[in-house]
């Protein structure tokens, strides 16, 4: 089982959609959750980390951990055409290593 | 100013070549990381190094030697390349176990 799991999609809504991302994880041990936007033929940039339980709002984007469940979700309110990428959940196991899902891909249709 | 830097952006090659990636990072981070990123788009950590020692090793093949000769750079050198290491390899660097920031990419691909 792989340590963090992820719909690969792809994903494709109207813009000004609401968008629902996903990630499970395995390890009840994991306490640091990443979401990552990688653009067509870049790097990826952190969005957005949450630390244990809990939601954090920025802007447009929501991160939820639901650690009973493990089960990570990031929302995208009034999605937008530059929304459009590829995002990677991601983890912590052990110091510094850096554990990804598979990774969604996303298209907001204008 | 590009805060962590790949060269060559694309690479092609033949079966049985050695090739070399370098990167360099210029945010002042103690550690620095190799990942590959295979067709299906999944990430995965292949080497980190902290203040040039090797901290993280993942299962990958010994054709595969990362060198850091100080802190700000690492290079990844590949012995006999394969099909199967035709990739996009991203390096990225931190400061301890803060985030990771990471380079444009290097596209390698073995004919």
């Amino acid at each position: 089982q792989k340590e963090v799991e992820q719909d690969p999609g792809p994903l494709s809504v109207p813009e000004g959609a609401i968008v629902s991302l996903n990630c499970t994880y395995s390890n009840s041990a994991f306490q640091y959750f990443m979401w990552y936007r990688q653009y067509s033929r870049k790097g990826p940039e952190l969005l957005m980390y949450t630390y244990s339980s809990g939601n954090k709002e920025d802007g447009r984007f929501t991160a939820q951990v639901d650690k009973s469940s493990k089960y990570i979700s990031l929302f995208i309110r009034d999605s937008q055409p530059s929304d459009s990428a590829t995002y990677l959940c991601a983890t912590y196991e052990g110091a510094q290593k850096l554990v990804f899902g598979q990774g969604t891909r996303l298209t907001i249709n204008p | 100013d590009t805060a962590v830097s790949q060269t060559p952006k694309y690479l092609v090659t033949q079966m049985g070549n050695d090739k070399s990636i370098k990167c360099e990072q210029n945010l002042g981070h103690d550690t620095m990381y190799w990942y590959k990123q295979d067709s299906k788009k999944f990430l995965k950590i292949m080497f980190s190094y902290n203040n040039k020692e090797l901290i993280i090793n993942e299962t990958v093949p010994n054709r595969f030697s990362p060198k850091s000769p100080d802190k700000a750079h690492l290079n990844l050198h590949i012995n006999s390349l394969e099909l199967g290491d035709s990739a996009v390899y991203f390096c990225a660097s931190s400061q301890g176990f803060d985030t990771q920031y990471f380079g444009p990419g290097t596209r390698l691909t073995v004919l």
